[in-house]
């Protein structure tokens, strides 16, 4: 089955900074990568999402890319608030079918300081 | 975006009951449904998938038995905990796929805690 591994586990940063996060992902079958931010006691909520046939797509401050070849896709958090404080999960999945199922790295606690 | 409504939110209950949550899709017809344990700090670990009008499909480790599950219509689906015991406290949150086909996305439920005691 597939495998995602996040990196890293933990990220503190300075107001205005950027912040990035790394995925790999083991199955090359999989062409769907949604990010989720999940704040303490909250529900995940999607904010980006990427599609095998799209190296990068954009939305304000947040980025994603995708390495296809590589196996591996990175968000990013341009100029930083501490309102992005937050977990944030990178997920892979095919794209349908009865076997679909999202498969979550294990999240990267982002810390905004002030 | 989509809403996906999870109920209780928070439960306590004495070990050996049954407890059931709700996940329903409030503005859309899921046809797929998951449910997910998440332990503090942690990942969210799928424990099985459910269909509409199917039996879910359970990951492997987790005890069909224990953990039931029904999904008899597009926008309701439940999870039963039977003869909860310590070890199943827990947060146990639901999502529900908008789309068939190509349609990938997943909303997810407020959540529901668990605490047997």
């Amino acid at each position: 089955g597939e495998n995602v591994e996040q990196h890293p586990s933990t990220l503190s940063v300075q107001e205005g900074d950027s912040a990035v996060i790394k995925c790999t992902y083991s199955d090359s079958a999989s062409n769907y990568f949604p990010w989720y931010k999940q704040e303490l006691g909250k529900r995940p909520q999607l904010i980006i999402d990427i599609r095998s046939n799209v190296g990068e797509k954009k939305d304000q401050r947040i980025a994603v890319t995708l390495n296809k070849t590589a196996k591996h896709f990175s968000l990013h958090i341009t100029e930083t608030q501490p309102e992005d404080s937050a977990v944030y999960f990178c997920a892979a999945s095919n794209s349908g079918g009865s076997n679909y199922k999202l498969t979550f790295g294990k999240g990267t606690l982002l810390t905004v300081n002030p | 975006g989509a809403v996906v409504s999870q109920h209780p939110s928070w439960v306590i209950c004495k070990s050996g009951t049954s407890v059931k949550i709700e996940c329903r899709s409030l503005d859309f017809q899921a046809t797929t449904m998951f449910w997910y344990r998440q332990f503090p700090k942690q990942s969210l670990m799928l424990m099985a998938t459910s269909n509409e009008g199917s039996k879910a499909t359970y990951e492997q480790g987790v005890e069909k038995d224990k953990f039931l599950i029904n999904h008899a219509s597009l926008t309701l689906s439940t999870l039963t905990v039977t003869s909860a015991h310590p070890e199943d406290s827990s947060f146990y949150i639901c999502s529900a796929r908008e789309g068939g086909g190509t349609g990938n996305i997943q909303y997810f439920g407020a959540g529901t805690r668990l605490s047997v005691l």
